[in-house]
C-alpha cells in the first residue's frame, strides 16, 4: 500500500496571498496524482487529476505540479471560498489512498 | 446534471449487519466504474471498495474485504454496499463516488453523494 503523507497538517495564509501544499508518496506514483478540495459539511470536490490538469470548473488559480513521488498544490491569489481542507490521492495501484489533509484556514 | 444519492445509514451494534445504497441519475451509470469512500467522524478519506462498469470486478481495502461487498444494479442505476461484521472502526460516513473515467477506470473522482453516516455503537 502506498502511504500518502501531507505537509503542513494546517496552513495559516491571507486571503489574496498564495498557499503551497505538499504531497509525499511513500513510492512513486506519477503521475496518478489527484487533488481535492472539502468544506465542513460538504462532499469532496476534484480538483487536479494527472498530477497538473484541472479538473472541470476549476479555476486557474489552482495548479498542481510535481513528479515521482513529491507533489505540490499551488492556490494563488487565496479567495475566501478557497479556505477548507485539501488531500491528496495517489491512484497509480490499489487500495487507492488519500493523504490526511492539510487545513487550509485563514490568517 | 449527475447526482448520487446515498441511504441507508445509521445507528447499529457491533457485529450487525447494514446495507447501503446510492442512486445515481443524470448519467449513463452503466458506463462509470463506481466506488464507496468513507470518513470516519473529524477524519480523513478512506477508499474502500469499487466495481466495474458490469459487475464483473470488485475491489476492496483490506480492512473491509470478506466483510463488505460492493454490488450494483444497471437496470436500477443503483449501487450497493453489504457490510457485515460491523466494528466501531467502521462509524464513518459513506460516500458514493464516480470513477471520472468514461467507460474505463481512472482511479479518481467525479462526482461525489452527500454522504450516509453509518454509526457502529453498543
Amino acid at each position: 500500500e502506498k502511504v500518502m503523507t501531507q505537509s503542513p497538517a494546517t496552513l495559516s495564509v491571507s486571503p489574496g496571498e498564495t498557499a503551497t501544499l505538499s504531497c509525499r508518496a511513500s513510492q512513486s506514483v506519477s503521475p496518478n496524482l489527484a487533488w481535492y478540495q472539502q468544506k465542513p459539511g460538504q462532499a469532496p470536490r476534484l480538483l487536479v487529476f494527472g498530477t497538473s490538469t484541472r479538473a472541470t470548473g476549476i479555476p486557474a488559480r489552482f495548479s498542481g505540479s510535481g513528479s515521482g513521488a513529491e507533489f505540490t498544490l499551488t492556490i494563488s491569489s487565496l479567495q475566501s471560498e478557497d479556505f477548507a481542507v485539501y488531500y491528496c490521492q495517489q491512484y497509480s495501484s490499489w487500495p487507492l489512498t488519500f493523504g490526511q489533509g492539510t487545513r487550509l484556514e485563514i490568517k | 446534471e449527475v447526482q448520487l444519492v446515498e441511504s441507508g445509514g445509521g445507528l447499529v451494534q457491533p457485529g450487525e449487519s447494514l446495507r447501503l445504497s446510492c442512486a445515481a441519475s443524470g448519467f449513463t451509470f452503466s458506463n462509470y466504474w463506481m466506488n464507496w469512500v468513507r470518513q470516519a467522524p473529524g477524519k480523513g478519506l478512506e477508499w474502500v471498495a469499487n466495481i466495474k462498469r458490469d459487475g464483473s470486478e470488485t475491489y476492496y481495502v483490506g480492512s473491509v474485504k470478506a466483510r463488505f461487498t460492493i454490488s450494483r444494479d444497471n437496470a436500477k442505476n443503483s449501487l450497493y454496499l453489504q457490510m457485515n461484521s460491523l466494528t466501531a472502526e467502521d462509524t464513518a460516513v459513506y460516500y458514493c463516488a464516480r470513477d471520472r473515467g468514461d467507460g474505463y477506470t481512472v482511479g479518481h473522482f467525479d462526482s461525489w453523494g452527500q454522504g450516509t453516516l453509518v454509526t457502529v455503537s453498543s
